[in-house]
């Protein structure tokens, strides 16, 4: 069975500062790694994805992969209000099914 | 470019009528998914499908739901008999192949009656 862990949360920061979002998994084969963003009542929207161990940048975002440890995390520098939202981690193996983690509240006050 | 789209967007239904929900991929894209999602829970896959073609259903309930992507014209998920408990949001998600990171549809929210 494979597994997915996020912190439900909610993760509370304040404007400007950096949320760290992080992410376990189970399955060793893992290959591919994903986050997305979900506001309440939308639907997922693809932020970043990540295939080698290492950092990844994009913008204010960093997805920071870590297959010894099997971790995933996504680092958003200068937090916004508008970052609020969950966040979800997904993970792929050799299958074509990503399994999606149940999700990170992030909560950005001003 | 348009991107994944879904109807009905909301659709409200009584206990026993059937659902339909239609789904159209991204252009160039071949590969759809069908997930569901609960209130305050995560994203479970349902169904991929390739044109006309079901690769892997095993997240399906085995009665009362099926799937169809058809050489021509919009996936459609269908769930036969409806109960209160198929109240959900329904995803799809479409990709170039099987191995390309996947885009959502704006959803199709099911309301059973």
């Amino acid at each position: 069975q494979k597994e997915v862990e996020q912190n439900s949360g909610p993760l509370s920061v304040p404007e400007g500062a950096i949320a760290s979002l992080n992410c376990t998994y189970s399955d060793r084969g893992s290959q591919s790694f994903f986050w997305y963003r979900q506001y309440s009542g939308k639907s997922p929207e693809l932020i970043m994805f990540i295939y080698s161990n290492g950092d990844k940048e994009d913008g204010r975002f960093t997805a920071q992969l870590n297959k010894a440890s099997q971790y995933v995390s996504l680092l958003i520098r200068d937090s916004q209000p508008s970052d609020s939202a969950t966040y979800l981690c997904a993970v792929k193996s050799g299958s074509y099914i990503p399994t999606f983690g149940r999700g990170t509240s992030l909560i950005v006050h001003p | 470019n348009a991107g994944v789209m879904q109807n009905p967007r909301h659709l409200v239904r009584r206990r026993g009528q059937e659902a339909r929900l239609r789904c159209s991929p991204m252009k160039g894209h071949s590969h759809v998914y069908w997930y569901r999602q609960l209130p305050e829970e995560g994203l479970k896959f349902m169904v991929y499908l390739q044109k006309e073609n079901i690769i892997d259903e095993s997240g399906m309930p085995k009665e009362r739901f099926s799937a169809e992507f058809p050489k021509e014209g919009p996936s459609i998920l269908r769930i036969q008999q409806v109960v209160r408990g198929d109240s959900a949001a329904y995803f799809c998600a479409s990709s170039p192949t099987s191995d390309n990171e996947q885009f959502f549809g704006p959803g199709t929210r099911l309301t059973v009656l």
